[in-house]
């Protein structure tokens, strides 16, 4: 099994500037990874798929970079609705998995 | 517009068996995979398993092999996910979700089904 590791646990940002979340995979999975938001109470959202492409009506401050083993999601002016738990998912192997999250918190 | 809408929230005593369900509308439903991600209380989220409702392939990640079932009807667009005796550890959310790009990663999501499992 690909093991998902995310870092840093817990993220503290002020609105308005960048936030870098980071995802290792145990192994290579080229580009084969996607990126999650989830506020309390909702269910996950798609940010990023295939590494770097933004899915449908994400704003254009997400992006993501990386490939291999080491990607980063970068929000480039955090805005008040930002503030959420953040998941990276490999799609490389079989099972599929997730990190353990990026919770970002307001500073 | 593509909706998944689950079952409501259950209660349960551990043994008790449950069947959740997660009815697809606005896609081909026979012709995507559908996901069953579980989420502790205040936790991560788990890839618990795949179905293609075309012809009911599943595929289940290693810890949920045996202890759920995943199935599907086609004929009414919905998703299932059962188990023939619960736990108290069984206490989560479940997701069903649309797969994007094959069996690959998660583009659509249902709103969830609270389980709690209490004796």
């Amino acid at each position: 099994e690909i093991v998902m590791t995310q870092f840093p646990a817990t993220l503290f940002v002020s609105p308005g500037e960048r936030a870098a979340l980071s995802c290792r995979a145990s192994q290579s999975i080229t580009s084969n990874l996607a990126w999650y938001q989830q506020k309390p109470g909702q269910a996950p959202r798609l940010l990023i798929y295939g590494a770097s492409t933004r899915a449908a009506d994400i704003p254009a401050r997400f992006s993501g970079s990386g490939s291999g083993t080491e990607f980063t999601l970068s929000i480039s002016s955090l805005q008040s609705e930002d503030f959420a738990v953040y998941y990276c998912q490999q799609y490389n192997d079989w099972p599929r998995t997730f990190g353990q999250g990026t919770k970002v918190g307001i500073k | 517009e593509v909706q998944l809408v689950q079952s409501g929230a259950e209660v349960k005593k551990p043994g008790e068996s449950l069947k959740i369900s997660c009815k697809g509308s606005g896609y081909r439903f026979s012709n995507y995979w559908i996901a069953w991600v579980r989420q502790m209380p205040g936790k991560g989220l788990e890839w618990m398993g795949i179905i293609y409702p075309g012809d009911s392939h599943t595929r289940y990640s290693p810890p949920f092999q045996g202890q759920v079932t995943i199935s599907a009807d086609k004929s009414i667009s919905t998703a299932y996910l059962q188990w023939s005796s619960l736990w108290a550890s069984d206490t989560a959310i479940y997701y069903c979700a649309t797969l994007g790009s094959g069996a690959a990663y998660i583009d659509y999501w249902g709103q969830g089904t609270l389980v709690t499992v209490s004796s």
